[in-house]
């Protein structure tokens, strides 16, 4: 199995909502990132945690606020968002990312906020 | 610092028509290259990547890629294009001395004429 899974699909929220996107894998993966792509454009890192560690914020705003409650979980809580956060956000996983182990890609989660 | 540049915003060839998609990178030491595809709304899919030794990298889909150091370039190539590989395609560098970060291009966009 190398699928990364994220939920929901799609998620439309007012900014003084909170949500949650999820991303999960079953490849005992020990990495796992975060990236925001806006439309026509390439994405952007956000995070990467490393066994279940936080080791990159990309200098990314608290209103974003990631959570690895184990090596097969990622969740990214959104809180008080602006419409400029509106973006796909894909989740990712590696072995346990070193550069030549490949980064597999979830569907990712359109976000909409109004 | 690392950057990636695909000078093509938009391709259009013919099927059956030979493909090269263009990168030039920029990094100090010898770079993590990589090729993703991207289907609209979806992930990205590695197709394939360089780190070292044959400078000609065979990679998924039928597609290959050339190392070139005098040129700072890892160009994306397929022999004949099928209509399926319409999508966008984004050359991305790894820098290892950045917490094994991904950086990518702007991406180009293919689209394929039957």
């Amino acid at each position: 199995d190398t699928e990364v899974t994220q939920t929901p699909k799609h998620l439309v929220m007012g900014m003084t909502n909170k949500k949650s996107l999820k991303c999960e894998q079953h490849m005992g993966h020990r990495a796992m990132y975060w990236y925001k792509q806006k439309a026509k454009k390439p994405p952007e890192l956000m995070f990467v945690y490393s066994y279940e560690k936080l080791s990159i914020n990309e200098s990314v705003p608290s209103r974003f606020s990631p959570e690895c409650p184990n090596s097969s979980l990622l969740n990214l809580h959104l809180h008080a968002l602006q419409p400029e956060d509106s973006a796909l956000y894909l989740c990712a996983s590696s072995q346990d990312g070193r550069m030549y182990n490949e980064q597999f890609f979830g569907p990712g989660t359109r976000l909409t906020v109004l | 610092a690392q950057s990636v540049t695909q000078p093509d915003i938009h391709i259009t060839v013919s099927e059956g028509a030979s493909l090269e998609l263009r990168c030039n990178y920029s990094y100090g030491a010898t770079p993590y290259l990589f090729w993703y595809v991207q289907s609209p709304g979806q992930g990205l899919q590695l197709l394939l990547k360089y780190f070292s030794g044959d400078t000609l990298v065979q990679g998924i889909k039928g597609f290959e890629a050339e190392f070139k150091r005098s040129q700072s370039s890892f160009n994306l190539r397929k022999p004949s294009v099928h209509w399926s590989d319409a999508a966008e395609y984004f050359c991305a560098v790894g820098a290892v001395d950045k917490g094994n970060k991904l950086v990518f291009g702007a991406g180009t966009i293919l689209r394929v004429k039957s």
